[in-house]
């Protein structure tokens, strides 16, 4: 009974590259929501996604990020051409149907990639 | 713009008494309200949660209480024990599904 699973843990990465961070959900669950923490914050909604389509990037900067859950596949965060201020905690949520209609359902987390700009 | 605060970074407790953890938010809009448990190094764990229509909700060893005049919530555990030491989050939905979240209390349990 695995949980949402996210790859790498850790990510090194040089101003300039690109970070590409991958989240596979609970298994049945088709909403994906990415955050982000910076150190000594709380985590920030960054995007929300279903299968295929991207619900609500409203919390995601307009530059060089960009998300995708395609039918198959895990859903993958992507930063292009990386700064120092993308460093982060990024934290994968999964579940099964959207919002919390009747209080019925959660975001399940995953453990985190921990990407480190030099 | 933080609509959910959590003003106590940290909080010690002995083991066996209560701990309580305090959240305020001000977005009127926020509908239901959720508290998560972390560990280092792990994914925030879902704890409990409750719907603006009550007041309280409990499970276990832990109560969360409502104050929605006040836009107030508070965690209460109790017997603390020192597993339960964690940062712990407080996090608001609006009418959407996103979390918002505070910036999260450390609870240390001593023995």
């Amino acid at each position: 009974n695995a949980g949402v699973m996210q790859n790498p843990r850790h990510l090194v990465r040089r101003r300039g590259q690109e970070a590409r961070l991958r989240c596979s959900p609970v298994k049945g669950h088709s909403h994906v929501y990415w955050y982000r923490q910076l150190p000594e914050e709380g985590l920030k909604f960054m995007v929300y996604l279903q299968k295929e389509n991207i619900i609500d990037e409203s919390g995601m900067p307009k530059e060089r990020f960009s998300a995708e859950f395609p039918k198959e596949g895990p859903s993958i965060l992507r930063i292009q051409q990386v700064v120092r201020g993308d460093s982060a905690a990024y934290f994968c949520a999964s579940s099964p149907r959207d919002g919390f209609r009747g209080g019925q359902e959660t975001q399940y987390f995953g453990p985190g990639t921990r990407l480190l700009v030099l | 713009d933080q609509q959910v605060k959590q003003n106590s970074p940290s909080l010690s407790v002995q083991e066996g008494r209560i701990s309580i953890l305090n959240c305020d938010y001000t977005n009127s809009m926020f509908d239901y309200f959720l508290w998560y448990k972390k560990y280092p190094a792990e994914g925030p764990t879902f704890l409990i949660s409750i719907s603006s229509i009550k007041d309280k909700n409990e499970d276990g060893r832990f109560t969360v209480f409502l104050n929605k005049s006040a836009k107030h919530l508070s965690l209460h555990i109790v017997p603390s024990q020192p597993g339960d030491s964690a940062v712990y989050f407080c996090a608001a939905v609006d009418p959407g599904y996103a979390l918002n979240f505070g910036k999260g209390t450390s609870l240390l349990v001593t023995p």
